[in-house]
């Protein structure tokens, strides 16, 4: 079935240490997001990538670092650098925007990151 | 820059009774879309509906409405005859002309109580 896979669904990690989460979509999409949600806020741009190589940052980029090597792969590294990196993370991908249609975002289930 | 607000955080209602979240934004952009998008407890965003700027029909989709007023920069979602399995968290989201700018408000959790 086509859609967006994130893993791991829950980790844990003590402060300074580096964490990668994955982001993985069959749906042949060129631009991927990234997203943060605190509780009883809403969703937060961290970066996007709207074709393979290149990548822009959103509203909240520091402490964070992604790469977009392949079409289908945008995984985001937390890094040591953020400085409240507990929340659930959120990827999603969209289709073309064409003829000044709007493209669709489809998200994954979340990674929830939690620091010790 | 763009914004919405969703002023409700938290609703609760009786099963059967209607609901209405409301979702108000602000755009320098003439040309935008609307989005609302419902979060279940598994944490997944699933999209409900996409509304052009330049289309102010109201639409119906079962139980679900939504009521696009320009002038006031608002775009409601009403729920009728709400049912347990809807109690969510629900965000209104807003997409720039550039399509490349996504922004949600705050979100509104639902409760429907049976």
């Amino acid at each position: 079935d086509g859609g967006i896979t994130q893993s791991p669904k829950y980790l844990f990690r003590k402060e300074g240490q580096n964490v990668t989460l994955s982001c993985e979509q069959n749906l042949n999409h060129d631009a991927m997001y990234w997203y943060r949600q605190d509780p009883g806020q809403g969703l937060r741009l961290i970066y996007y990538s709207q074709i393979v190589n290149d990548f822009q940052k959103g509203d909240i980029a520091e402490g964070y670092s992604v790469s977009r090597e392949k079409k289908e792969s945008f995984p985001l590294t937390v890094t040591s650098a953020q400085k409240n990196p507990t929340a659930f993370y959120l990827c999603a991908s969209s289709t073309p925007s064409s003829g000044g249609g709007a493209g669709e975002l489809f998200f994954g289930e979340g990674s929830r990151l939690t620091v010790l | 820059a763009q914004k919405v607000t969703q002023a409700q955080t938290e609703i609760s209602v009786v099963e059967k009774e209607d609901v209405t979240l409301d979702c108000v934004y602000e755009t320098r952009d003439t040309t935008y879309y609307l989005f609302w998008y419902k979060q279940p407890p598994s944490g997944e965003l699933v999209f409900l509906i996409r509304r052009n700027s330049f289309d102010e029909q109201n639409e119906i989709s079962g139980r679900y409405s939504w009521n696009f007023q320009k002038s006031t920069s608002s775009f409601n979602f009403t729920i009728t005859a709400s049912q347990v399995v809807d109690s969510a968290v629900y965000f209104c989201a807003l997409l720039n002309n550039a399509g490349n700018m996504l922004t949600f408000g705050g979100g509104t959790r639902l409760m429907v109580k049976p």
